[in-house]
C-alpha cells in the first residue's frame, strides 16, 4: 500500500523555467512533508519541509504548496539550474500520532533541467 | 562539522551469511534512523534508536536488528541473508524534526 505516491517517474524542464514536482499521499495521519535530493551515489540531502498547519513554504528558489483537502503537495523550483538535476524524493511523518520521526517515503522524481 | 557517515560503502556476501553496517550520526544528533532502498524504489522504514532503544519499527523480519551505542553510533545486522536483502541500506540522524541521510551502505547478496 503506497501512502505517499509520486506519479511522474522523470520530468524534463529547460534552465530558467519553473520545474513543479508532485506529490499525493493517502494516510490522514500525516501532519508533516519533506522533500529530499538525492544525487547518484550519495544519501538523499533535506530541501524543505511543511507542517499541516501551512499551505506554504517558501526557502529561496524552493517553494513547498500543501492542499489538505486533496491531499497534495507539490515543490516550485524557480529558477530552474542544470545542478537541479537530481532525484526528488516527498516524504510524509504522523508527528502527531507518535510516529514522530519515520518518514514514508515517495518513488522518486527524476528531475532533469536542460541547460 | 562531519555529517552522517556509514561504513562500509560497498559489501558483497554469499545468501545466509550475517552483514553488520555501521553509522556514526551528525553532531550533536542522537537519533538514528535505518532505511532500506531498493532499486527504483524511495528509502523503506527500518527501524529508529533513541536513547539505546528501538523506538519505532516498519515492517521488517527478526532478520533486521539493530544497536545504538552511548555515544548515539548505530549498527544495523541483517542475519540469513537472502536476494532481496540487496539494496542500498541509509542511516539518518536527528535531534528535533529534520532527518538528516549519509551516503549509505551498498549491500549485494550472491
Amino acid at each position: 500500500d503506497q501512502q505517499v505516491k509520486q506519479n511522474s517517474p522523470s520530468l524534463s524542464v529547460q534552465e530558467g523555467r519553473i520545474s513543479i514536482l508532485n506529490c499525493d499521499y493517502t494516510n490522514s495521519m500525516f501532519d508533516y512533508f519533506l522533500w529530499y535530493k538525492k544525487y547518484p551515489a550519495e544519501g538523499p540531502t533535506f530541501l524543505i519541509s511543511i507542517s499541516s498547519i501551512k499551505d506554504k513554504n517558501e526557502d529561496g528558489r524552493f517553494t513547498v504548496f500543501l492542499n489538505k483537502s486533496a491531499k497534495h503537495l507539490s515543490l516550485h523550483i524557480v529558477p530552474s539550474q542544470p545542478g537541479d538535476s537530481a532525484v526528488y524524493f516527498c516524504a510524509a511523518s504522523a508527528r502527531s500520532g507518535g510516529s514522530n520521526y519515520k518518514l514514508t517515503f515517495g518513488k522518486g522524481t527524476l528531475l532533469t533541467v536542460n541547460p | 562539522d562531519a555529517g552522517v557517515t556509514q561504513s562500509p560503502t560497498h559489501l558483497i556476501k554469499t545468501r545466509g551469511q550475517q552483514v553488520t553496517l555501521r553509522c556514526s550520526p551528525k553532531s550533536g544528533h542522537d537519533t538514528v534512523s535505518w532505511y532500506q532502498q531498493a532499486l527504483g524504489q524511495g528509502p523503506q522504514f527500518i527501524f529508529q534508536y533513541y536513547e539505546e532503544e528501538e523506538r519505532q519499527r516498519g515492517n521488517f523480519p527478526d532478520r533486521f536488528s539493530g544497536h545504538q551505542f552511548p555515544n548515539y553510533s548505530s549498527e544495523l545486522n541483517v542475519n540469513a541473508l537472502l536476494l532481496g536483502d540487496s539494496a542500498l541500506y541509509l542511516c539518518a540522524s536527528s535531534f528535533t524534526s529534520e532527518q538528516y541521510f549519509g551516503p549509505g551502505t551498498r549491500l549485494t547478496v550472491t
